[in-house]
């Protein structure tokens, strides 16, 4: 079992819909949420971070976390064109490193 | 901005030859990683560093790759007679401490014909 699955994409939303990215990890002793989003060629860019049962809400993006059911997700509201990337989920098994998941590929039709 | 500098940003080279890559954090963060990406994959860790001193090392890392990262500040990543599965991006990242936020360099683009 991988340590942070997500769902393979890619994904493909109408520009001004919403956009819903899921992840799971395995080890349940994680603390530390990351959503990262990668422009092709691009390094990875930190656009969210989690670290309490709920919901956290910044401008458009809202990041989700239930440890109990060890899942984080990530909702893109009123999607842009310019949020086409690959969207990266990365869960810290520990206090030194990031575990990264495959990423999922979201393209916003215009 | 001081960000996550690394050189070069590609690197083209033959199988058997040695490469160095070259890693600047953020200048008050004291940890610094080393990840690997290749195409379609999320990064994975290699290394990293609590300011001089290497702490963890993945099993990815094998005996032809080496870390340094002398006076905690800078820090280099040699792969030693490259093969053609070397080939990847080479991810540097800083933070500030335990369960702090990474911040990626650019990477190098290592190609291995």
């Amino acid at each position: 079992q991988k340590e942070v699955e997500q769902n393979s994409g890619p994904l493909s939303v109408p520009e001004g819909a919403i956009a819903s990215l899921n992840c799971t990890y395995s080890d349940r002793g994680s603390q530390s949420f990351f959503w990262y989003r990668q422009y092709s060629g691009k390094s990875p860019e930190l656009i969210m971070f989690i670290y309490s049962n709920g919901d956290k809400e910044d401008g458009r993006f809202t990041a989700q976390l239930n440890k109990a059911s060890q899942y984080v997700s990530l909702l893109i509201r009123d999607s842009q064109p310019s949020d086409s990337a690959t969207y990266l989920c990365a869960v810290a098994p520990n206090d030194y490193k990031l575990s990264f998941g495959a990423g999922t590929t979201v393209t916003v039709r215009a | 901005d001081t960000g996550v500098s690394q050189n070069p940003r590609h690197k083209i080279t033959k199988r058997g030859q040695n490469v160095t890559f070259r890693c600047d954090p953020i200048s008050e963060h004291n940890r610094l990683y080393w990840y690997r990406q290749t195409l379609g994959q999320g990064p994975e860790f290699l290394t990293y560093f609590q300011n001089e001193a290497q702490l963890e090392k993945s099993r990815l890392l094998s005996d032809r790759f080496s870390a340094e990262r002398p006076k905690g500040s800078f820090s280099t990543l040699e792969i030693q007679r490259t093969e053609q599965g070397d080939s990847a991006m080479y991810l540097c990242a800083s933070s500030r401490g335990p369960n702090e936020k990474l911040f990626f360099g650019s990477g190098t683009q290592l190609s291995v014909l």
